[in-house]
């Protein structure tokens, strides 16, 4: 059974410093692995999706990086503002293929202080 | 539609009464998902639609729940004789097909009281 863990649960950082937040996954075959922003009482946007033949995918700010032999992936925020706290989750398939069925770790809920 | 669309926003209910979840999905995209996310949790699956049919109703926690998408777009969960525990955010996620990028919707909030 597929599990995702992400910790820190939160994390608190300056304005402006660039962080890592880090995703780990028990099953390697995965098909893709995306990564979520949610803010409060708020639905889930999609930030990144990487496939399983990517080692890293970009947009803007966001840098996002798999390492499928490992199980892990890293989502880098370069530059972090404010506007940027909210809680980022990561998904993969639940049964290494499509994704029809998506597990999700509990997220990692980021505040950026002014 | 620009997005996937969840009608209520919030729902009160009270216990043993029955719900309905309304889901509008992205026009064009065959797969939809419907997700559960308790306070703290990350969401949870329920069921998953490609077109009209249930591919996967695996996540569904009992036979209280019941989802449909009859004409391969607009998906309602069902929920009967709800209870406290029932409680959550509702999320639905469509995609253009099973292996392509998820989009959400903004949930809706259920509360059993």
């Amino acid at each position: 059974k597929q599990e995702v863990t992400q910790i820190p649960a939160a994390l608190s950082v300056p304005e402006g410093e660039n962080l890592v937040l880090n995703c780990s996954f028990t099953d390697s075959a995965i098909y893709n692995l995306q990564w979520f922003r949610q803010d409060p009482g708020k639905g889930l946007t999609s930030l990144l999706l990487i496939q399983s033949s990517q080692r890293e995918q970009t947009s803007g700010r966001l840098n996002a990086s798999l390492d499928k032999s490992s199980g892990r992936s890293t989502l880098y925020i370069a530059a972090s503002q404010p506007g940027d706290s909210a809680t980022y989750l990561c998904a993969v398939p639940a049964e290494g293929g499509a994704n029809s069925k998506l597990t999700f770790g509990k997220g990692i809920t980021l505040s950026v202080r002014p | 539609g620009a997005g996937v669309s969840q009608t209520p926003s919030n729902k009160v209910t009270e216990k043993g009464k029955y719900v309905e979840l309304r889901c509008d999905p992205i026009s064009g995209h065959t797969a939809l998902y419907w997700y559960r996310q308790s306070l703290g949790q990350g969401p949870e699956f329920l069921i998953y639609f490609q077109g009209t049919g249930a591919a996967d109703d695996s996540g569904l926690p009992n036979d209280r729940f019941f989802a449909v998408r009859p004409e391969g777009s607009v998906s309602t969960l069902k929920i009967q004789r709800t209870e406290r525990g029932d409680s959550a955010v509702y999320l639905c996620a469509s995609s253009f097909s099973v292996n392509t990028e998820a989009f959400f919707g903004q949930g809706t909030r259920l509360t059993v009281v």
